[in-house]
């Protein structure tokens, strides 16, 4: 059984421009959750895809969209990147919508310069 | 909004020493609670859950309590060893909800 595996581990942008990050959810998952991480602070829930559709959102704007796809992996896509965008993101897999069982990956760290 | 909040930011103990981490939330809807374990340069790991039928629940050298009377949460660490080291976040779910509120974290340095 394979965990939930993030890529890519590390990443430099520059404000304005637009970031990809991907995620591979874990094995049996059908749900994958995205949360950013400020430095020095929790995890914020940004926004969850289940069965490919949106199922939830927390408050962030509009630049920050998202794809699952047929196998359950999933994208975090940012525009327009701002200087308060830098921070490590964190996708969660889980089965059918549920935050109980929630497994975490290792993050990716986005620096926006 | 309603957020999950730590007593203290930081605890240090000494290896073999009991830990005790707090957590208060300020949401009566919240039905579900969680502790993690975040490692430098890792993702949250899952420690021990709670729901709120309950008021205490055992693992593996850790305890949950839950005091919905007072919204308080607390991890217990029984002989606490180096390897204990990180920061720990308690988070909760609000009934129907989809997402995790996370506290910001107490960080546990253990010496020997």
């Amino acid at each position: 059984e394979t965990g939930v595996t993030q890529s890519p581990t590390h990443l430099i942008k520059t404000r304005g421009q637009q970031v990809t990050l991907r995620c591979s959810s874990q094995s049996g998952h059908n749900t994958v959750s995205w949360y950013q991480q400020a430095l020095g602070q929790g995890p914020q829930f940004i926004f969850q895809y289940y069965r490919e559709e949106e199922n939830g959102r927390g408050n962030f704007p509009p630049r920050f969209s998202g794809l699952q796809f047929p196998n359950y992996s999933s994208e975090l896509n940012v525009n327009a990147l701002e200087l308060d965008d830098s921070a490590l993101y964190l996708c969660a897999s889980s089965l059918d919508r549920v935050a109980y069982g929630y497994t975490f990956g290792s993050g990716t760290r986005l620096t926006v310069v | 909004g309603e957020s999950v909040g730590l007593h203290l930011p930081t605890l240090s103990v000494q290896e073999g020493d009991n830990s005790i981490i707090n957590c208060a939330y300020s949401n009566s809807a919240s039905d579900y609670f969680i502790w993690y374990k975040q490692e430098s340069g890792k993702g949250p790991q899952f420690i021990i859950d709670i729901r709120s039928n309950m008021d205490k629940r055992q693992g593996q050298r850790v305890t949950v309590l839950l005091n919905k009377t007072v919204k308080h949460l607390s991890l217990q660490i029984a002989a606490t060893q180096p390897g204990d080291s990180a920061v720990y976040f308690c988070a909760e779910k609000v009934e129907a909800g989809t997402a995790l509120i996370f506290g910001k974290g107490t960080t546990l340095s253990v010496s020997s």
